[in-house]
């Protein structure tokens, strides 16, 4: 069936640089967007979402870009710091919800110092 | 404003028994999801409830069942616990009826079955 997937499982990126995670996704009737960080032992945290109507937002140190040509989502993350380290997974949502959140398998984060 | 709680954080169960997961949304939010968390198969959606009422349900054997009450509190259960059933639980909560807005997440609930 039709899944969220990450390219990478690990990312090590120098405290300070700018982090990029991508996502891919195969549901084109996909239309909402949302990132999540998990720390080890504690549930997801969103970080930030996005609407098929939209090809960018940006929060604090975060932005989301969305492509949809290519099915294409990716999570920047400015300076980044040492409490950015943890699993960062993309989740997909399309068809009113039917299927609740279709979730990638994670990125883990690692925080060069 | 009080985030999601789960209850309990832990529980180790025998094969075979039941048991009962606890999930208090954010006040005034009326959506509540499940999702297991396994190493091999990631987060998967369980079901989602909204006013009392199991909307949408995943791809998970009759044995995962769920409710949600009149203050929007939901349990979940699982009946003839299997090994495989080892996971983290967790429940998130929204808004929205449509499940289109910020669904935010409790701590999980941790079951162990040997």
């Amino acid at each position: 069936g039709e899944s969220v997937g990450l390219h990478l499982p690990t990312l090590s990126v120098q405290e300070g640089d700018n982090s990029i995670i991508n996502c891919a996704y195969s549901n084109s009737a996909s239309d909402y967007f949302i990132w999540y960080k998990q720390e080890s032992g504690k549930g997801p945290q969103f970080i930030i979402d996005i609407r098929s109507n939209m090809d960018k937002r940006q929060g604090q140190r975060v932005t989301v870009l969305l492509n949809k040509t290519v099915k294409h989502l990716s999570l920047q993350i400015a300076a980044t710091q040492p409490g950015d380290s943890a699993v960062y997974f993309c989740a997909e949502m399309g068809g009113g919800g039917a299927d609740g959140l279709t979730f990638g398998k994670g990125t883990h984060l690692i925080i060069q110092p | 404003k009080a985030g999601v709680t789960q209850t309990p954080r832990y529980l180790i169960k025998t094969r075979g028994q039941q048991v009962t997961l606890s999930c208090s949304p954010i006040s005034g939010h009326r959506s509540v999801s499940w999702y297991q968390q396994t190493p091999g198969q990631g987060l998967q959606f369980l079901f989602e409830y909204f006013s009392e009422t199991q909307r949408n349900k995943g791809n998970f054997p009759g044995r995962f069942s769920g409710r949600q009450f009149s203050n929007s509190r939901s349990e979940m259960n699982v009946s003839t616990l299997e090994l495989g059933d080892s996971a983290l639980y967790l429940c998130a909560s929204s808004l929205s009826a449509t499940g289109h807005t910020e669904a935010f997440f409790g701590q999980g609930t941790r079951l162990t079955v040997v």
